[in-house]
């Protein structure tokens, strides 16, 4: 079965400084696709970025990028520049390409604080 | 587009009650799931269902039941509520299913069983 590993269940960042977040998960799938997803206090879900396992090339959009190492099941998300807006929880997901689905496997999230 | 709308957005009901969710996913897309969060279980996923089809269901009791209909909007019942029900139900839709597309999400239904 796919498990997707958040260890760190907090971290902390000051406003216009960098952080990463780190995510692993655990499939023997080849073809899948890694999200990481924001969810602020309002609870709305917002997609952040996603990344295609078949892509080396890693995903960025503007001040988010990620760090996919497909042969260590790893797929960290390091934020640059960070605003006060950033504060959320993050939470990385999995899911399977090809398999008649869309069940999104999620990790347990990390709370994300921004310092001014 | 309008984004994927869920309603209602907050609900109190009793052990014993049922409830039903429901959901408008984003005009053109065929799949909805739903998942449940919880504090304690975190993010699951209960079950998806696309052109009215249910295509996968989650390690949830037979209480919990979904449905799609022709325009693509779902709902889900729960059956004889339990204090554990409480949750936030959220529910996100796609364009199709299985081929790892973004799946955007609505607001969700915050329900307090009591």
């Amino acid at each position: 079965a796919q498990t997707v590993t958040q260890s760190q269940p907090e971290m902390s960042v000051q406003e216009a400084e960098t952080v990463t977040l780190s995510c692993t998960y655990d499939t023997s799938e080849s073809d899948y696709y890694l999200f990481w997803y924001k969810q602020p206090p309002s609870r709305q879900m917002i997609l952040v970025i996603r990344q295609e396992a078949y892509k080396q090339q890693n995903a960025t959009e503007n001040r988010f990028s990620v760090n996919f190492q497909k042969a260590a099941k790893s797929f960290s998300l390091k934020i640059s520049d960070s605003q006060l807006g950033d504060a959320a929880m993050y939470f990385c997901a999995y899911v399977y390409y090809g398999g008649a689905t869309n069940k999104l496997i999620f990790g347990t999230g990390t709370l994300l604080a921004v310092q001014p | 587009k309008a984004g994927v709308t869920q309603t209602p957005r907050y609900l109190i009901k009793t052990r014993g009650q049922q409830v039903t969710l429901s959901c408008s996913p984003i005009s053109g897309h065929r799949s909805v799931s739903w998942y449940q969060q919880t504090p304690g279980q975190g993010l699951q996923f209960l079950f998806e269902y696309f052109s009215e089809t249910q295509r996968n269901k989650g390690n949830f009791p037979g209480r919990f039941s979904g449905r799609q209909f022709s325009n693509s909007r779902s709902e889900m019942n729960v059956s004889t509520l339990e204090l554990g029900d409480s949750a936030l139900y959220l529910c996100a839709s796609s364009q199709t299913s299985g081929r790892g597309e973004t799946q955007y999400f609505g607001p969700g239904t915050r329900l307090l069983v009591l």
